[in-house]
Order: structure tokens, then sequence, then C-alpha cells
């Protein structure tokens, strides 16, 4: 089964510092990888899908990179704001189209 | 605008009552996902369906029921036998096919009275 560690759990910011937040999978083998956004007592936005044949996927201020050979996958937040502050989740798809996630990385932005 | 609606936001369940929570969506997809989310869990998967009339058991089905009528609509029963219920519960769909990317409602918390 695919393990998806998100580290750290929670962290803090001054606003305007760049984010940098890391998802490690087990099986390297994986089809793509997809970032999502959580706010409190809120269901999941999706925010990049990055497709196993990519290094990068951006989105505006947001850029995820992925290294399969080394089973990580790292999101990128340039420039914080306040409005940034969220959980943000990896999940990667495995088996009869599951999808396994991380426990997610709590964000606080500091204005 | 399509997207995923469940209901109730907020739901209670007195001790041995069975409990049903709404998942409708107007995506047009085939599949469907009922997930719980615990704090320092992440999410956990109950049931899912990829084609209607059919569906199978996640990872924690026990004291759960699901059933799939109808293409948009995948709705959840907790039952008395689910001891700990307390948490908040997450609707998903997606087109068929491996990989294919998923999309959340908004979520029901459900609390013991």
């Amino acid at each position: 089964k695919q393990e998806v560690t998100q580290i750290p759990a929670a962290l803090s910011v001054p606003e305007g510092e760049n984010l940098v937040l890391n998802c490690s999978f087990t099986d390297s083998a994986i089809y793509n990888l997809q970032w999502f956004r959580q706010d409190p007592g809120k269901g999941l936005t999706s925010l990049l899908l990055i497709q196993s044949s990519q290094r990068e996927q951006t989105s505006g201020r947001l850029n995820a990179s992925l290294d399969k050979s080394s089973g990580r996958s790292t999101l990128y937040i340039a420039a914080s704001q306040p409005g940034d502050s969220a959980t943000y989740l990896c999940a990667v798809p495995y088996g009869n189209n599951r999808l396994a996630f991380g426990k997610g990385n709590q964000v606080v932005v500091i204005p | 605008d399509g997207g995923i609606t469940q209901s109730p936001k907020y739901l209670f369940r007195k001790e041995g009552q069975n409990v049903t929570l709404s998942c409708e969506q107007n995506l047009n997809h085939d599949a469907m996902y009922w997930y719980r989310q615990d704090p320092g869990q992440g999410l956990r998967l109950i049931y899912y369906s990829q084609i209607v009339n059919d569906f199978q058991k996640g990872d924690i089905a026990e004291g759960y029921s699901v059933s799939r009528e109808k293409k948009e609509s995948f709705p959840l029963t907790v039952t008395s036998a689910q001891k700990n219920p307390t948490a908040f519960y997450l609707c998903a769909s997606s087109p068929q096919g491996f990989g294919q990317p998923q999309h959340f409602g908004d979520g029901t918390r459900l609390s013991i009275l």
C-alpha cells in the first residue's frame, strides 16, 4: 500500500516569506500527485495535479515539483499572504482508483 | 455551476440511532467516494463506488452502509454499530479512470448527543 508523509505537521511564517511544503511517498511508481488546500471546517480544494511525466506544475504563486526517483514532491508558495493560512494535503492514486493522503501541513501566515 | 453538495452541514446523532448523510453531484462523474477525517488522522476511505449499483468497502467500512441507485447520488448511513461516529465526513467524485482528479464537497460534521 502507498504511504504518504507530510513534514512538518504545522508551521508558521511571517507574511511575505516563501513557503516550502514537503510530501514524500513510499512507492515511486506513481501515476500523478495532487495537492489540495483545506480551510477549517471546509472540504478540499484542488490546487495542482502533477503528472508522473512532469517535473513541475505552476499556477500563479504556486509551484509543485515532483521527483519520482526520490519519492518526493514539494509545493512552493511565493510571497505568502495571510489568506494562504490553511492545511495543505498531498495525495497519490493507488490500487482500484483510490487516493492515499498525507496528514497535511497546517500553515499559519503571520501578518 | 457544477459541484458536489453535502447535507446537512451539521448533524447530531443519539445513541442507537442511524443517520444518513447526503451527497449529490452534478459533474456527471461516474465515481464517488466517502471519507472520514479525524484531527491528526488525515482522510480515511469508508466506501467508494465506480459505477451505479456497485460499491466497494474502503479501509474503515465497519458501522457504515451506502447505496448507489443514481449516478448523481451516493448517500452514507452511519449505523448504531459505529461506536465512535463523531468526525468530519467528506464526499468526493471523479471521472472514471485511474488517477482522475477527485472533487470534494464541503463536508458534514457529525456529533453525538
